[in-house]
Order: structure tokens, then C-alpha cells, then sequence
């Protein structure tokens, strides 16, 4: 089985553009998190998806946003970029998130560079 | 605010030996937390997850340790091999499909 892929992996933009990130959940897998990592702040949760609705949402503005597709992948979008935006941006699928406990897998990431 | 709390400082030990590796949390009540690895520049990478009901789980040369009076979780690693040099995160489910992770501990592990 194909692991979680996120497009792309290194991306440079400048401040006030704004950019998309797209995340290809495992295959049959319907929930999708999306996660900054910063060396400051760590891995932080930016919201999930499941069926197409965000369930949860982080503590981020709402220059963060994302959505899911009926065939479960995932794209977050990030406008007006500042240059503390910078960071390494991770997906996490799962199978479905209804009973606690579901493993995450995580896609590689895609690194940010905002200039 | 719900917090969860890791070692910051880098742990380094000698091959052979066993890491013990500490995740502090308060203000919560998790039924389960999950232990990860990651390595530099790639997404974590699952490990263990333990219950709340559970008070020791192994995995190989893995044993994580669950105490929900002292709010603290314990990841061992025996038999430690440079191999398992990497930074291992601690992460809780915040309720509603909300996981937070702690910083992470690095471990180094000299041959």
C-alpha cells in the first residue's frame, strides 16, 4: 500500500503570496490532519478532515484554511504569507478517526520557505 | 490550558544501554497516548500507543509505561543501537480529533 504523499516538498514564496498544499491520504484512509512544525513551536495541529468536513481546527488565523475531496485527499491553503509561516507542513491520514485510538501516518512534508 | 511536557534537552547515551525517555501532561485526562520517532526532515513516524487502563505496553525493545495519577508517561528503550537516534514525540488526543504532541525529546546514541 502506497504511503501519504504531500506535493509539493520544498516550496519558496514571498511574503503576502499565498500557497496550496495538497496531501494524498493511504488508500481507503477517510480522516486527513494537516500539522506545522516549527523549531520554536513544534509539531502543531492545524485542523482535520473527514468525509469532506473539517471536524477540528487548531489555534491558527484564518489565513490557514483547508478542505477534502470526495476521494479523501486533502489541500490547505495559506494566504497572505508572512515570513513566520516558514515551517515544514505535514498531512496524517487515518482510517477513520470514529473510535479513538486510530494510528496516524504521516506524509513527508512539504518544506515552506516564505522570503 | 492543556499542556504535555518533554525533556528539551538531548538525551545521549551509550550503546547497549537503555533510554528512558519522560512525557509530563496536565490539565488532561486522555485515554490513550502515543509515542512516535521521527527523524530528521521526514514525518513522524508511529511507535506505541497505550491505554489508560493499561499500565505497561511493550514492542520489541520497547516498553512505554502509563501513570494517570502522576500524569506521566515513560518510553524505554533497551538495548539502545545508534540506529535509534532520533527525536521520539509524545502526543495525547485533545478530544475531538485534536492530537497534541510535545516537543520531542533527541536522542543520540554513541557507538
Amino acid at each position: 500500500k502506497a504511503g501519504v504523499t504531500q506535493t509539493p516538498r520544498y516550496l519558496i514564496k514571498t511574503r503576502g503570496q499565498q500557497v496550496t498544499l495538497s496531501c494524498s491520504p493511504i488508500s481507503g484512509h477517510r480522516s486527513v490532519s494537516w500539522y506545522q512544525q516549527t523549531p520554536g513551536q513544534g509539531l502543531q495541529f492545524l485542523f482535520e478532515y473527514f468525509s469532506e468536513t473539517q471536524r477540528n481546527k487548531g489555534n491558527f488565523p484564518g489565513r490557514f484554511s483547508g478542505r477534502q475531496f470526495s476521494n479523501s485527499r486533502s489541500e490547505m491553503n495559506v494566504s497572505t504569507l508572512e515570513l513566520g509561516d516558514s515551517a515544514l507542513y505535514l498531512c496524517a491520514s487515518s482510517a477513520t478517526r470514529l473510535m479513538s485510538a486510530d494510528t496516524q501516518y504521516f506524509g513527508p512534508g512539504t518544506r515552506l520557505t516564505v522570503l | 490550558s492543556q499542556k504535555i511536557e518533554q525533556n528539551s534537552e538531548a538525551l545521549n547515551i551509550q550503546e547497549g544501554k537503555t533510554a528512558t525517555l519522560t512525557c509530563n501532561y496536565t490539565n488532561y485526562s486522555p485515554a490513550y497516548l502515543q509515542w512516535y520517532r521521527q527523524d530528521p526532515g521526514r514525518g513522524p513516524v508511529f511507535l506505541l500507543l497505550i491505554r489508560e487502563n493499561e499500565k505497561e505496553k511493550r514492542k520489541e525493545r520497547l516498553k512505554v509505561t502509563f501513570d494517570t495519577t502522576l500524569k506521566q508517561s515513560l518510553f524505554h528503550i533497551t538495548a539502545s543501537q545508534p540506529a535509534d537516534s532520533a527525536t521520539y514525540l509524545c502526543a495525547l488526543e485533545d478530544g475531538g480529533f485534536k492530537t497534541i504532541f510535545g516537543a520531542g525529546t533527541r536522542l543520540f546514541v554513541k557507538a
